[in-house]
Parts: C-alpha cells; sequence; structure tokens
C-alpha cells in the first residue's frame, strides 16, 4: 500500500515571501501521479498542481511549483510570492497510474500554511 | 461550468439513524468517487464507482453503502449511524476513458451525529 507523508502539520510566511512545503511517499509503483490539494476554510479541495511521474520536468503553475525527486521519493510545493488568499490546509496526494481501477487518492497529513500580513 | 454537485450540504441525524448522501458529477465523467474526513483528518478513500460498477473499496464500514445510477449520479446510504460517523463527506468525478488524471471534488456535505 502506498503512503504519503507531510512532516509539517503547521507553516506560516511572510506576505510576498516564499514557503516550501514537504511531501513524501512510498510505493512499489514506477507509474503514478502525485498532486498537491488547497483546502481552505471553506473545506473545497481544490487542485493546485500535478505531477506525472514519468516526466522529469517540475510541474509549474503559475506562483506554484514543485520539486519531484523521483529517486528519492520527495515532492515538495513551493509557493512564491505568497498572497493572504494562500492560508489553507495544503494536503500532498498520491495516485496509481498502474492499474484501471485503482484510482483513489491516497492523502497526507496535511500542512496548515498561514499567511503573516 | 458545471461542478460536481453534492446534497444536501449539511445533515444533523440522530444516533443510529439512516441517512442518505447524493453525487451528481460533472457531466460526461464516469468514476464517482467517495471520501470521508473527519475533524482534523485527511480525506480518507470509501469506494468508488466506474460506469456504474463499483471500481475500488477502501475502509467503508459495513454499514454504508453506495451505488451509482444510471445518470451517472451516485448516492452514499449510512445506516445505524454512529457519533464517529460525523464528518465531512466528499464526492470527487472524473473521466477515466478520457485518460483524465485530474478528480473534481464536490464542495461535500456535512453530516453531524448526535
Amino acid at each position: 500500500a502506498q503512503t504519503v507523508t507531510q512532516s509539517q502539520p503547521e507553516m506560516s510566511v511572510q506576505e510576498a515571501e516564499t514557503v516550501t512545503l514537504s511531501c513524501t511517499y512510498d510505493t512499489s509503483e514506477s507509474d503514478y501521479y502525485l498532486f498537491w490539494y488547497k483546502q481552505p476554510p471553506s473545506r473545497q479541495m481544490i487542485l493546485v498542481i500535478r505531477q506525472e511521474a514519468y516526466k522529469q520536468q517540475n510541474a509549474t503553475e503559475n506562483r506554484f511549483s514543485v520539486n519531484f525527486q523521483k529517486a528519492a521519493k520527495s515532492f515538495s510545493l513551493k509557493i512564491s510570492d505568497s498572497q493572504l488568499g494562500d492560508a489553507a490546509m495544503y494536503f500532498c496526494a498520491y495516485r496509481s497510474a498502474s492499474n484501471f481501477g485503482n484510482e483513489k487518492l491516497t492523502f497526507g497529513t496535511g500542512t496548515r500554511l498561514t499567511i503573516i500580513p | 461550468a458545471a461542478g460536481v454537485i453534492q446534497s444536501p450540504r449539511h445533515l444533523i441525524k440522530e444516533k443510529r439513524e439512516t441517512a442518505t448522501l447524493k453525487c451528481y458529477p460533472i457531466p460526461r465523467h464516469d468514476t464517482v468517487y467517495w471520501y470521508q474526513q473527519g475533524p482534523g483528518q485527511d480525506p480518507q478513500f470509501l469506494i468508488s464507482f466506474y460506469e456504474k460498477m463499483q471500481s475500488d473499496k477502501g475502509s467503508i464500514p459495513d454499514r454504508f453503502s453506495a451505488q451509482q445510477f444510471s445518470d451517472y449520479h451516485s448516492e452514499l446510504n449510512m445506516s445505524s449511524l454512529e457519533l464517529g460517523d460525523s464528518a465531512l463527506y466528499f464526492c470527487a468525478s472524473s473521466f477515466l476513458r478520457g485518460w483524465n488524471t485530474e478528480a473534481f471534488f464536490g464542495q461535500g456535505t456535512r453530516l453531524t451525529v448526535v
């Protein structure tokens, strides 16, 4: 079974600064997807960014980028120019790509990000 | 754009009662997933359906059952409710035939068991 670990329960960053959230995972599969989801106080789950394991290039979405280290099984999220609206719980998630019918997401325990004005 | 619709948004039930949660996936999406998120917890996978057939099963109690109907909407039925069932229940949908990797989440149903 796959596991996802987020070792930082809470993080804070000054507005306009950069912050990096950590995520490690354990899997024996070679083909999979990794995601970062944001859950603001509204509790809506919002996809921030995704990475296909077969791609060496790190994904980027505007101010959000990842550092994907497949050998180390590490998938960190970097938020640049932090904004007040970035305050939320961030979940790292894993999804298998090997078996059809096994597309469930396995989540980490989350990192609560606070933005300091 | 249409999103995943869940109803009701809030539900209060007493212990030992029954609850039914509904999920309407994004049009053309063929797969529905149910997740349970307890207070301060990460979402836990319960069950999924692809083309109206159960495709995967997680930590879903025997007291819970679910199905996907011909119009692709799904219902999660929860019986003999316990206090520990109080949680946020998410439904998500995706289009697997299109090899879409993204699951779109609904806004969730907050179930409170008293």
